[in-house]
């Protein structure tokens, strides 16, 4: 089985910086995933890591380490239109499934 | 078009009537699979199948039924519906290997 945490809820100001983490515990990892969704939307890829280090895509990075079970996403020049949902998903190994964590809440005010 | 699309969008109905959601998809992918949505539970995963004659159940897959009638079609039935089933559900797919998983729009359901 797997736990995943990350935080409810962030506000963060636009313009700004902000880090949403996520730490998971599994039997065997086989990649972690970000999503974004919009309140009553579907939910869209962001990132994927599979090894440790930093992804980059723009205005938005994901950061894994296999060995403490942490991720993070980091949204750099925060707009308005980012004030989503944001999720972290675990694969595990063999399986290919994703479970998902409960998502943090990211409202971005003027 | 889009490329994952669910019927019916939105669904109020009464408790112990059978339900069926549908899910069809253009992106040519092998996988398919059936989430629920509910607020502060965050997405789980009720059915998916990797291949036409493949099923396998998720985390939470009791009370519900799959049919998998093609690559393109994945079906999610509720046999008797009752009030704790209402919640939002998305189909998801995905091609073969660690790749990301493409959701379709949702559908609300509600029973009461």
């Amino acid at each position: 089985g797997q736990n995943i945490d990350q935080p409810t809820e962030m506000t963060a100001t636009e313009g700004a910086i902000v880090q949403i983490n996520c730490t998971y515990q599994t039997s065997g990892f086989n990649g972690l995933f970000w999503y974004q969704q919009h309140a009553g939307e579907a939910p869209t890829f962001l990132s994927y890591n599979v090894l440790d280090g930093l992804e980059e895509k723009g205005r938005f990075s994901s950061f894994l380490s296999r060995s403490k079970g942490y991720s993070y996403l980091l949204l750099k020049e925060l707009q308005m239109k980012d004030s989503a949902s944001y999720l972290c998903a675990v694969t595990e190994a063999g399986s290919y499934q994703l479970t998902f964590g409960k998502g943090t809440k990211l409202s971005v005010i003027p | 078009d889009a490329d994952v699309t669910q019927t019916p969008r939105n669904r109020i109905t009464k408790t112990g009537k059978r339900i069926m959601l549908e899910c069809s998809q253009t992106k040519g992918h092998d996988r398919m699979y059936w989430y629920r949505q509910d607020p502060g539970l965050g997405l789980r995963l009720i059915y998916y199948s990797f291949d036409v004659k493949d099923i396998n159940k998720g985390e939470i897959s009791d009370g519900y039924s799959v049919s998998r009638q093609a690559q393109a079609k994945f079906s999610l039935s509720l046999e008797s519906a009752i009030p704790n089933q209402t919640a939002l559900y998305f189909c998801a797919t995905s091609d073969a290997g660690n790749q990301p998983q493409h959701f379709g729009d949702g559908t609300r359901l509600s029973i009461l």
